[in-house]
């Protein structure tokens, strides 16, 4: 079974400085893929980026870029310049090997963009 | 939301009343998806259909019944409401179940009471 773990609590960020989210994963899978998500107040869930696990690049869809880094098991995403529009929860999902797409998501992280 | 729509968009029911929500896409993606949100929880898989015609159960389907009625659409269905079933509930669909990215619907606020 996946497991995704985020544990820092709720983050106030300076607008146009960047910020590190965190995100652990645990998997027996050798083929997998990570997620991020936005979710804002108004409470949709927007897709940001992904990273497959053979992927030898940092996966980067403008602003967002993800730090994947295979041996910690570790997907942080980074947001750069950060905007007030940022603000939200921010949701790191794992989908395990291919054939099945179940998608296990962390409990998120808390980001607050101040002017 | 990359073309998937939810009704309604909120509900309040009473314990033991039963419901059906609606999810339709018009991305002709093969997949589709239940989940459930919960206060402070990410989201938790309740049913999914990785094609027309076929269904299966995800990580937390007790209570819940499912219904892929074509290729567009696929359907949630509490016959018995309890106020556990309180949630956010989202549809997403993929192109296959084979690992591409999931989209969401903006999803349907239950309360039972």
């Amino acid at each position: 079974a996946q497991k995704i773990t985020q544990t820092q609590p709720g983050m106030f960020v300076q607008e146009k400085e960047a910020v590190t989210l965190d995100c652990t994963y645990d998997t027996s899978d050798q083929s997998y893929g990570l997620f991020w998500y936005k979710q804002p107040s108004s409470g949709e869930m927007i897709f940001l980026i992904y990273q497959g696990s053979y992927d030898e690049q940092n996966a980067t869809e403008g602003r967002y870029s993800l730090n994947f880094q295979k041996a910690r098991k570790s997907a942080n995403l980074v947001i750069s310049a950060s905007q007030l529009g940022d603000s939200a929860m921010y949701f790191c999902a794992m989908r395990g090997r291919r054939g099945n797409n179940r998608l296990a998501f962390g409990k998120g992280n808390q980001v607050v963009v101040i002017p | 939301n990359a073309g998937v729509t939810q009704t309604p968009k909120f509900q309040v029911l009473k314990t033991g009343q039963s419901m059906t929500l609606q999810c339709a896409q018009d991305m002709n993606h093969n997949s589709m998806y239940w989940y459930r949100q919960d206060p402070g929880m990410g989201l938790r898989l309740i049913y999914y259909s990785a094609s027309e015609g076929t269904t299966d159960k995800g990580e937390v389907p007790n209570g819940y019944n499912v219904s892929r009625l074509n290729k567009r659409e696929f359907s949630l269905r509490l016959e018995s409401a309890a106020p556990s079933q309180t949630s956010v509930y989202f549809c997403a669909i993929s192109e296959s179940v084979r690992g591409e990215t999931q989209y969401f619907g903006p999803g349907t606020r239950l309360l039972v009471l």
